[in-house]
């Protein structure tokens, strides 16, 4: 069974710039979420959804950040512009239904720098 | 609102000797307690959780945690470490299944020869 597919694995771009994470949660887990993890830190909830509905997002910086998880699967985080501060690694998580849905299970994370 | 602290940043130590790494969460609720461990350069791992029933809870490389409510810890333990163990480790709490995990800062764990 494949695990949490997350692309890309590493980006550079400039302040000001937009930027795009994609990912491919495990095949039929309801549940992603995003985390962010700046560096030496654990990594702090963005965005939970469940199916295609954002159930929590509260930390999640609106004026800037986005996120879509079209038809339930496949999920993009966006960030429109991008600042210094916001280099960290981007990390995607999903859970299935039911007695297991405590288990998240974690992709390798989008590591952003901004410069 | 939940909190989990792990008093140690950095915890250098020999090849078979053991180890320790302690974490402290505050709740006002019954929660869900985990470990997670994460490898250079690849995502995090379920090491252990707690649900309920038996406090001590192990897992499949020698690993265990206690869940101590009185004192609300939930220490990691390894009677005997490997170099393959160096890693970070997170713990890491939840109110509910499927809610947002609260993570502490993290261990890293050094094993040296």
């Amino acid at each position: 069974e494949a695990g949490v597919v997350q692309s890309p694995r590493y980006k550079i771009i400039e302040k000001k710039q937009p930027v795009a994470f994609w990912c491919n949660p495990i095949s039929g887990h309801n549940t992603l979420y995003w985390y962010l993890q700046n560096l030496g830190q654990g990594p702090e909830l963005l965005i939970r959804y469940e199916n295609e509905e954002a159930v929590d997002d509260s930390q999640l910086p609106k004026d800037r950040f986005s996120a879509e998880r079209l038809k339930g699967v496949d999920s993009t985080l966006k960030i429109q512009p991008a600042e210094l501060g916001d280099s960290a690694v981007y990390l995607c998580a999903s859970s299935p239904r039911g007695a297991l849905s405590y288990e998240q299970y974690f992709g390798p994370g989008t590591r952003l720098t901004v410069t | 609102a939940q909190s989990v602290t792990q008093l140690d940043s950095q915890v250098p130590v020999f090849e078979e000797a053991p180890v320790e790494l302690r974490c402290n969460y505050s709740s006002s609720v019954s929660v869900y307690l985990f470990w997670y461990v994460q490898y250079p350069n690849q995502g995090l791992q379920l090491l252990l959780k707690y649900l309920s029933g038996s406090t001590l809870v192990e897992s499949i490389n020698g690993f265990e945690a206690e869940f101590n409510k009185s004192q609300t810890s939930f220490h990691l333990r390894k009677p005997s470490v490997h170099i393959s163990d160096t890693a970070e480790y997170f713990c890491a709490v939840s109110e509910s299944q499927g809610g947002k995990l609260i993570f502490g800062q993290g261990t890293e764990l050094s094993v040296k020869p």
